[in-house]
């Protein structure tokens, strides 16, 4: 069975930063890309972020270019989001999502996502 | 960017009833579009990929529609647990981008 569990959310301050972390399991890891998809309070899905199998390719949303980073330990079966320059616009429920496969960048499998608040 | 457009925003039906959902993208991507179901508290669930391909495991009430830039959710006959938001989402070009969402509630 396909699980993918994140962890790593919080409270965090404006300007803060934060390490979210996906452990997946119940699938062959290091063949699938993987992504985050945040949802504010209430809102749409926002995709933010994509990592290759082999982290040769990554792709970012303008909205976390420069301040969030994609990350992957295929040895470990996990996928991280390293967040940092917290802002308020930020909080959400961050999830990880694998990749279709065959090159398909829509998300069979997700999480069950984690908060992320940021506030003063 | 391409800028996926939802509508309705809400569709008030009954159960047994059909719905029809509609996405139309700010220019074409092809067959590349997906549609997503989410209930509340819950993630969401891939419903059609590709435009009418269903997922692993999705019911065959369940059909999609379209290419370039209009697209075409169908429930052709509503059960409860169909009641939820959908979202189509575009795979043609960085960066992926989602609809809105339209809310399919109990009449």
């Amino acid at each position: 069975e396909v699980q993918l569990v994140e962890s790593g959310g919080g409270l965090v301050q404006p300007g803060g930063s934060l390490r979210l972390s996906c452990a997946a399991s119940g699938f062959t890891f290091s063949s699938y890309g993987m992504n985050w998809v945040r949802q504010a309070p209430g809102k749409g899905l926002e995709w933010i972020s994509y990592i290759s199998s082999s982290s040769s390719s990554i792709h970012h949303a303008d909205s976390v270019e420069g301040r969030f980073t994609i990350s992957r330990d295929n040895a470990k079966n996990s996928l991280y989001l390293q967040m940092n320059s917290l802002r308020d616009e930020d909080t959400a429920v961050y999830y990880c999502a694998r990749d279709l496969g065959s090159g398909r960048r829509n998300f069979d499998y997700w999480g069950q996502g984690t908060l992320v608040t940021v506030s003063s | 960017e391409i800028v996926l457009t939802q509508s309705p925003g809400t569709l008030s039906l009954s159960p047994g009833e059909r719905a029809t959902l509609s996405c139309r993208a700010s220019q074409s991507v092809s067959s590349y579009l997906a549609w997503y179901q989410q209930k509340p508290g819950q993630a969401p669930r891939l419903l059609i990929y590709d435009a009418s391909n269903r997922a692993s495991g999705i019911p065959a009430r369940f059909s999609g529609s379209g290419s370039g830039t209009d697209f075409t959710l169908t429930i052709s006959s509503l059960v409860p647990e169909d009641f939820a938001v959908y979202y189509c989402q575009q795979r043609s070009s960085w960066p992926l981008t989602f609809g809105p969402g339209t809310k399919v509630d109990i009449k």
